[in-house]
């Protein structure tokens, strides 16, 4: 089965602290997907990268960075937290063209 | 601009009964519509998706119906059980972006 793993299901930080999400993936996808999901509004997405060192914004990428050193591994970087970036962040991949795998999210809130 | 319409926000279904959620699209380059399910503490996962070649596939309950004339998807649900209680997403994306654009979600709750 595929694995999408998140390494922090659960996160409560300060107003301008750097945040980072950490997201593996055990199935040598080339795509990797940041997304956040809020009440009402769905899934945005964030970023997503297609190879690795290789990004593109997404919909909503004010705010956060990412970063794919590895194959295997996408980050999201929050360089100054807001309350308003208080939200759940899933990461997902997936093959070149198919189905997207999500991990079990990360519910972070900004104080 | 919201690129994907979704209705309704929630629906609540008797057991045995249909599952109707509805999803509109704006952009005719679209040519991929999944619907995700998710369970509370769980992250989406595929439950069907459907190509604009055809206009319905089915897998087990769960039925895709596809309007391309109209710009229109929409799941059934035959036969809803209580484990179909969760949040569906429908999407969309086109040709090799394979960005997925998402409706804001229905939460469906099957009453015994």
């Amino acid at each position: 089965d595929v694995k999408v793993t998140q390494s922090s299901r659960y996160l409560v930080k300060r107003t301008g602290e750097k945040v980072f999400l950490e997201c593996v993936q055990d199935m040598d996808h080339e795509n990797m997907f940041w997304y956040r999901q809020d009440p009402g509004l769905g899934l945005r997405l964030i970023y997503f990268s297609y190879d690795v060192k290789m990004k593109e914004k997404g919909d909503i990428p004010e705010g956060y960075s990412v970063s794919r050193e590895k194959k295997e591994r996408f980050s999201l970087i929050l360089e100054s937290a807001s309350t308003n970036q208080t939200s759940m962040y899933l990461c997902a991949s997936s093959p070149l063209l198919g189905e997207l795998f999500f991990g079990e999210g990360s519910r972070l809130t900004v104080l | 601009q919201q690129q994907v319409k979704q209705s309704p926000q929630s629906l609540i279904v008797q057991k045995g009964g249909i599952s109707i959620i509805n999803c509109a699209y704006e952009n005719t380059a679209f040519d991929y519509f999944p619907w995700y399910q998710q369970f509370p503490g769980k992250g989406p996962a595929l439950l069907i998706a459907i190509r604009p070649d055809v206009s319905e596939k089915k897998e087990g309950r769960f039925t895709i119906s596809f309007n391309k004339s109209a710009k229109q998807f929409s799941l059934h649900i035959m036969d809803s059980q209580p484990g179909d209680s969760a949040t569906y997403f429908c999407a969309a994306s086109a040709g090799s972006n394979y960005k997925l654009t998402f409706g804001k979600g229905t939460l469906l709750t099957v009453n015994p």
